[in-house]
C-alpha cells in the first residue's frame, strides 16, 4: 500500500530563507508527483507537477525535485516571503489497473510559517 | 466558470442524523472525487466517479454514498452520523481520468456531536 509522508509536520523560518520541503512515499511504482499549497479554510492549488520520467519543475521561485528510486521529492522555496505562509501537500498519483491510476494519494502536509 | 461549489461550508449534525454534501463543477470534467482531511492525515479519498453513472469506492468509503447522475453534480451523504465523521471534506474534480490538474472546492466543514 502507498504511503505518502511528509516532515516535518510544522517549520518556521524568517523572511528571506531558502528551505527546503520533503516528501517520501513507499512505492517507487507512481505515474507523477504533485505539490499542492492550502491556505486556511481554503481547498488546494496546485504548484507544480512532476512525471515519474522527469527529474525536477520549477515554477518561479519554486523548484521540485523527484527522485523515484529512493522515493523522495522536495520542494524547494528560494527566498521565503511571509506571502508563502501555507501548508504544504504532496500527492502521488498510482501507476497500475485502471482503478488505482484514477487514485491520488496524499501526504499529511508541512505547515509553513514565514516570519517577517 | 464558477469552478468547484461546495455547499454548505459548514454543518453541525447530531449522531444518527443523515445529510447530503453538495459539489458541482460547471468545467464538463468527467473525473471526480471526494475527499476528507483530518489533522495529521492528509487527505483521503471516500468514493470517486470517472463519469456520469459510474462511481467507485476510495481509501475511506465506510459510512458515505455518492451518486452521479450528471455529469455537474457529485454529492456526498451520509446516511447516520456519527463522531469519527468530523471532518473538512473537499471535492475535487479533473478532465478525465488521465489529466493531471485537479480542482479542488472551498470545503466543508463538518461537526457530528
Amino acid at each position: 500500500k502507498q504511503e505518502v509522508t511528509q516532515i516535518p509536520a510544522a517549520l518556521s523560518v524568517p523572511e528571506g530563507e531558502n528551505l527546503v520541503l520533503n516528501c517520501s512515499f513507499t512505492d517507487s511504482a507512481i505515474y507523477n508527483l504533485q505539490w499542492f499549497r492550502q491556505d486556511p479554510g481554503k481547498g488546494l492549488t496546485s504548484l507544480l507537477l512532476i512525471q515519474s520520467s522527469q527529474r525536477e519543475q520549477t515554477s518561479g521561485r519554486l523548484n521540485a525535485s523527484l527522485d523515484k528510486s529512493s522515493g523522495r521529492s522536495t520542494l524547494y522555496i528560494a527566498a521565503s516571503q511571509p506571502g508563502d505562509s501555507a501548508t504544504y501537500l504532496c500527492a502521488v498519483r498510482l501507476l497500475g489497473s485502471y482503478s488505482s491510476a484514477s487514485k491520488i494519494i496524499f501526504g499529511s502536509g508541512t505547515r509553513l510559517s514565514i516570519r517577517p | 466558470n464558477a469552478g468547484v461549489t461546495q455547499t454548505p461550508k459548514f454543518q453541525v449534525l447530531k449522531t444518527g442524523q443523515s445529510m447530503t454534501l453538495q459539489c458541482a463543477q460547471d468545467m464538463n470534467h468527467e473525473y471526480m472525487s471526494w475527499y476528507r482531511q483530518d489533522p495529521g492525515m492528509g487527505l483521503r479519498l471516500i468514493h470517486y466517479s470517472v463519469g456520469a453513472g459510474i462511481t467507485d469506492q476510495g481509501e475511506v468509503p465506510n459510512g458515505y454514498n455518492v451518486s452521479r447522475s450528471t455529469t455537474e453534480d457529485f454529492p456526498l451523504r451520509l446516511l447516520s452520523a456519527a463522531p469519527s465523521q468530523t471532518s473538512v471534506y473537499f471535492c475535487a474534480s479533473r478532465r478525465d481520468r488521465r489529466t493531471d490538474t485537479q480542482y479542488f472546492g472551498p470545503g466543508t466543514r463538518l461537526t457530528v456531536l
